[in-house]
């Protein structure tokens, strides 16, 4: 059964950092490509970014309210994917889902707040 | 960055209605569009990619198509598990966009 589990959200202040984690299992996560997707309360569905396989060449790719400020990085051996967010804002409150379709995670929430 | 519209942002149906809903790109974007699905508190799914090939164990009641700049998903037949939000999803360039949403609810 294909498993995507976010964890890592939480309460952090303007300005903070937080980093999320998507573990992986049930396909073959090394060859998969992964976005992160998110959407703010009472909102529509965002996306944030994408990593591709390291056989692909494993570059990512971001939507333009969080380049320069997130990092999409995976951790094959471990089968986790990660979402490094700086410099956070009231707008990036949200719920972060994982994916890699047609398969979805949960969703982890972030609340950022003073 | 491709904007991407909807309409409809709401349509009111019922069960057995044929529902059709438009979604629109700022610029070409081929056939690379996809549909997803989303209820309340819930992960989206994937409904259609390639503007019309239907995603693994979705029902037949849905289709999608178009190509371009203009698309569209069809409901032939509203069940009452289609009650839901709708988004369609640009793939053709990055930064991925995603429409607004066109939401279904109960007539």
């Amino acid at each position: 059964e294909v498993q995507l589990v976010e964890s890592g959200g939480g309460l952090v202040k303007p300005g903070g950092s937080l980093r999320l984690s998507c573990a992986a299992s049930g396909f073959t996560f090394s060859r998969a490509w992964m976005t992160w997707v998110r959407q703010a309360p009472g909102k529509g569905l965002e996306w944030v970014g994408r990593i591709k396989s390291k056989t692909d060449g494993g570059t990512t790719d971001y939507a333009t309210p969080v380049k320069g400020r997130f990092i999409i990085s995976r951790d094959d051996s471990e089968n986790t994917l990660y979402l490094q967010m700086n410099s956070l804002n009231s707008d990036d409150t949200g719920v972060y889902y994982c994916s890699s379709d047609p398969y979805w995670g949960q969703g982890t929430l972030v609340t950022v707040s003073s | 960055d491709i904007q991407m519209t909807q309409s409809p942002s709401t349509l009111s149906a019922s069960v057995g209605d044929r529902v059709t809903i438009t979604c629109r790109a700022s610029q070409s974007i081929s056939r690379w569009l996809a549909w997803y699905q989303q209820k309340p508190g819930k992960a989206p799914k994937l409904l259609i990619y390639k503007a019309s090939s239907l995603e693994s164990g979705v029902p037949s009641r849905f289709s999608g198509s178009g190509s371009g700049t203009e698309f569209t998903l069809t409901i032939s037949s509203l069940q009452p598990d289609d009650f839901a939000t709708y988004y369609c999803q640009q793939y053709n360039s990055y930064p991925i966009t995603f429409g607004p949403g066109t939401k279904v609810d109960i007539k």
